[in-house]
């Protein structure tokens, strides 16, 4: 069975400070790897697909890439508006969609 | 707003009621997912479908749930004689299928407190 696997379950940051999350998966036959971005009481926001090894997308002071085993989320710079939980997933094989979620990491980041 | 709605956002109710969700998906999405969240875990699949066909259930959805998608657009899913394990975060998402992996966009979700 799929199993995603995020660290650390919490992090917290001073303004400023860079850091990375960790998502390492065990899936057969990966399909691609999402990133979600959730606040507290509010439905996960997407942020990226990964499709293949060695591929990196950017948004703002997020980075995502990815290996053949894992995936990290580096944060530059991080504000206190990018405290909240950050959600990896992947997606079976077999051509239905379902998406297995790790239990995400929660940052928080102080001014 | 073209996002997700899910309605109602919040529900109370006691043990052994029956209870009733609904999601509007993106317009142009022929996708739709339900999912389950418990506080500190991550989404949980509960089922999925395409248009109005449902093409996969997952093990957690027992027989006192179940989902429907009339005329492929918005969904409801029914929660029958709940229980104190069923209080949870019901979260739904769509997507657009395409030649490549699709990615799903959520609702806000509806919280459900089972009392």
């Amino acid at each position: 069975e799929d199993q995603v696997t995020q660290s650390p379950e919490a992090l917290r940051l001073q303004e400023g400070e860079s850091s990375s999350l960790n998502c390492s998966y065990t899936v057969s036959g990966l399909r691609g790897l999402f990133w979600y971005r959730q606040d507290p009481g509010k439905g996960p926001e997407f942020l990226f697909t990964l499709y293949s090894a060695g591929e990196e997308k950017e948004k703002e002071r997020l980075k995502a890439t990815l290996t053949k085993k894992e995936s990290f989320l580096h944060i530059t710079a991080p504000k206190p508006e990018d405290s909240a939980t950050y959600l990896c997933a992947v997606p079976s094989p077999g051509g239905y969609q379902k998406v297995t979620f790790g239990t995400g990491t929660k940052l928080q980041v102080i001014p | 707003d073209t996002g997700v709605s899910q309605d109602p956002r919040h529900k109370i109710t006691k043990r052994g009621q029956n209870v009733t969700f609904r999601c509007d998906p993106i317009s142009e999405h022929n996708r739709l997912y339900w999912y389950r969240q418990t506080l500190g875990q991550g989404p949980e699949f509960l089922t999925y479908f395409q248009n109005e066909a449902q093409l996969e259930k997952s093990r957690l959805l027992s027989d006192r749930f179940s989902a429907e998608r009339p005329k492929g657009s918005f969904s409801t899913l029914e929660i029958q004689r709940t229980e104190q394990g069923d209080s949870a975060m019901y979260l739904c998402a769509s997507s657009l299928h395409r030649a490549s992996y699709n990615e799903q966009f959520f609702g806000p979700g509806t919280r459900l407190t089972v009392l």
